[in-house]
């Protein structure tokens, strides 16, 4: 299996501009999970869908931010509009559920920079 | 949900154990614990997982005493590759699943 897929690897936008970020899970796990990065609050859990349905959607910062999964191998992130303060890496990763385990595969990152 | 607290950063010099330590009190029974490795530019990898006692596989071990409130990962006879961030993360077996990554331990292998 090729891993988890993120793209664009990099993002350079301007302030106000949509940005939509893209993530493929690892065929057959039924979790997957989009997670922001930056220096100051280090690894946060924007949201998490199991079997394409969003669970948990607490860590979205504002309405700017959306997330879907429209099937099981594709999901997206979306930042409308986006801001300077939204320049960070985003990751997603990927898990299949089992009792007591817990191995989440990650994906590259998308590092986004807004100006 | 388990909070979790660990140093922000070590340092050490290649050939030494190093053993990071993660205090997490309010464990609940369905809990357990999970340790990532991140490397810079990289996503987190999973590196061992456990719920009590010890565990150890080919990267590390992982101490866990009988009352669970604390956990301490090992490794033995760093090099420099194993700089990273290295995070500890108590998760349910059940119910709502709500990984918190925080924001780690920057360990530094020196030469």
């Amino acid at each position: 299996d090729a891993g988890v897929i993120q793209s664009p690897r990099h993002e350079v936008t301007e302030m106000g501009q949509e940005v939509t970020l893209r993530c493929k899970p690892i065929s057959g796990h039924d979790y997957l999970f989009w997670y922001r990065q930056t220096m100051m609050r280090g690894l946060e859990l924007l949201i998490y869908f199991n079997n394409n349905v969003p669970i948990d959607d607490s860590g979205m910062p504002e309405d700017r931010f959306s997330a879907k999964m429209p099937n099981a191998s594709f999901s997206t992130l979306k930042i409308q509009p986006s801001e300077p303060r939204d320049s960070a890496v985003y990751f997603c990763a990927s898990r299949l559920a089992g009792r007591f385990t817990d191995t989440q595969y990650f994906g590259p990152g998308t590092r986004l920079t807004v100006l | 949900l388990a909070k979790t607290t660990q140093p922000i950063s070590m340092d050490s010099y290649e050939g030494q154990e190093v053993n990071i330590t993660c205090s997490h009190n309010n464990i609940a029974t369905n809990d357990y614990i999970t340790w990532y490795q991140q490397f810079p530019s990289q996503g987190p990898r999973f590196i061992i997982q456990g719920y009590k006692t010890k565990v150890t596989n080919e990267v590390a071990s992982l101490f866990i005493p009988a009352d669970r409130k604390s956990s301490t990962l090992s490794l033995p006879r760093v090099s420099l590759s194993d700089t990273a961030v290295y995070y500890c993360l108590v998760v349910s077996s059940g119910g709502s699943y709500i990984p918190t990554f925080g924001r780690g331990t920057s360990l530094i292998v020196h030469p």
